[in-house]
């Protein structure tokens, strides 16, 4: 069974600038999120998606971050534009259904400067 | 805000001893997960303990589940160099309405050595 893919790895961009992110989950889960990771610190929810829906959104920087998940499928994460606060590890995850395990991808690292 | 806390924050071993780690929450959950971190990848899942379960083991990980002091730790048993990664708990909140998103803790940093 093939894992979740996220891409870019890895990206460095300069504040003010936009940046996109895609995820692609695990064919058949239904609930899709995205996190973002700080160094030394646990994941952050920032979006979740059951199928094309948002769950939940109350932590996504809705200024300058929004997320779609077209056709229940791919998600994609955008920033724009960037802050130097948002360099981070962006993780994607997914789950058959809400409140089971999550499936992680690697992650895309992100550096504003 | 954080739900979990693990501690400690770091641990170093050699390599055949037993590492514990800790984690505690601060609402009722319906369930509570740990996961692996290595160095710039993405979480692996360990282990799922559901609320109505004290305990449960997979391979050399053990886990308990506390619900009334809130809290949860993971043993894992004659370790190795393998398992140098950050360990995470995640909690549910508790609340199905919340779609069963986690609340990760900051991590354990664990280093075996050999």
């Amino acid at each position: 069974e093939a894992g979740v893919a996220q891409s870019p790895r890895y990206k460095i961009i300069e504040k003010r600038q936009s940046v996109a992110f895609w995820c692609n989950p695990i064919s058949g889960h239904a609930t899709l999120y995205w996190y973002q990771q700080i160094l030394g610190q646990g994941p952050k929810l920032l979006i979740q998606f059951q199928n094309n829906g948002v769950v939940d959104d109350s932590q996504l920087p809705k200024d300058r971050f929004s997320a779609e998940r077209l056709k229940g499928v791919d998600s994609t994460l955008k920033i724009q534009p960037a802050k130097l606060e948002d360099s981070a590890v962006y993780l994607c995850a997914s789950s058959l259904v809400g409140w089971e395990t999550q499936y992680f991808g690697p992650g895309t690292r992100l550096l504003v400067l | 805000s954080q739900q979990g806390e693990e501690d400690p924050q770091a641990l170093s071993i050699q390599e055949g001893e037993n590492a514990t780690m800790n984690c505690s929450y601060k609402t009722s959950i319906n369930n509570l997960q740990w996961y692996r971190q290595n160095s710039g990848r993405g979480l692996v899942h360990l282990i799922l303990i559901r609320s109505n379960e004290r305990e449960k083991h997979s391979g050399r990980l053990r886990v308990t589940l506390d619900t009334s002091k809130k809290s949860s730790s993971l043993l894992i048993t004659a370790s190795r160099a393998a398992d140098t990664a950050s360990y995470f708990c995640a909690t549910d909140g508790g609340d199905y309405n919340q779609g069963g998103k986690l609340i990760f803790g900051q991590g354990t940093e664990l280093s075996v050595k050999p």
